[in-house]
């Protein structure tokens, strides 16, 4: 069955208190796996996109790295601003995609 | 990235009343759009798949008789949403596909009285 888990649920750090944030996927032909930003109340904000094994992509203090397995957000040296819940979604096939229930972040300052 | 917008962003409506949402990729034409819904701190729920001059896919549980999709256009999809119960206020959201990536709109907070 395909599926999406995210870990934590919910994370809470120190401003600057480096972490990361998992999404593991069991799919059958993986397309691509997405990274969004939700604040409340608003629709989810693009972030990445990763297609294979092995790719990476940065965008400010995010990283985003895929395995076969599983992909992983990093946060560097977060700020308060970067408090929000962060989906990651998997594609199978040309339209099926697959959510992952949320990891809240709450940055203190 | 690539616009969505959505209209209106609030609506609140009696119960027995019909509501459309509409869904609109602002620079670019998506052959397809998504309908979702989301419950308070939970995931998206996709309720069904747009594609353009066809009929739309619904995923398994979804009314097709309740949430009425229309796809007239490269750039507009909009959902339905008939007879609306207090059970129906969500929040709803579309997102459009662009190659392989989905853009998504702001959101339409439904409340049903």
């Amino acid at each position: 069955e395909d599926q999406v888990t995210q870990s934590p649920e919910a994370l809470r750090l120190q401003e600057g208190e480096s972490s990361s944030l998992n999404c593991s996927y069991t799919v059958s032909g993986l397309r691509g796996l997405f990274w969004y930003r939700q604040d409340p109340g608003k629709g989810p904000e693009f972030l990445f996109t990763l297609y294979s094994a092995g790719e990476e992509k940065e965008k400010e203090r995010l990283k985003a790295t895929l395995t076969k397995k599983e992909s992983f957000l990093h946060i560097t040296a977060p700020k308060p601003e970067d408090s929000a819940t962060y989906l990651c979604a998997v594609q199978a096939g040309l339209s099926k995609f697959y959510f992952g229930s949320g990891t809240k972040l709450n940055v203190k300052p | 990235g690539a616009v969505v917008s959505q209209h209106p962003s609030r609506v609140i409506c009696k119960s027995g009343t019909s509501v459309k949402i509409e869904c609109r990729s602002l620079d670019f034409q998506a052959t397809t759009m998504f309908w979702y819904r989301q419950f308070p701190k939970q995931s998206l729920m996709l309720m069904a798949t747009s594609n353009e001059g066809s009929k739309a896919t619904y995923e398994q549980g979804v009314e097709k008789d309740k949430f009425l999709i229309n796809h007239a256009s490269l750039t507009l999809s909009t959902l339905t949403v008939t007879s609306a119960h207090p059970e129906d206020s969500s929040f709803y959201i579309c997102s459009a596909r662009e190659r392989y990536e989905q853009f998504f709109g702001p959101g339409t907070r439904l409340t049903v009285l």
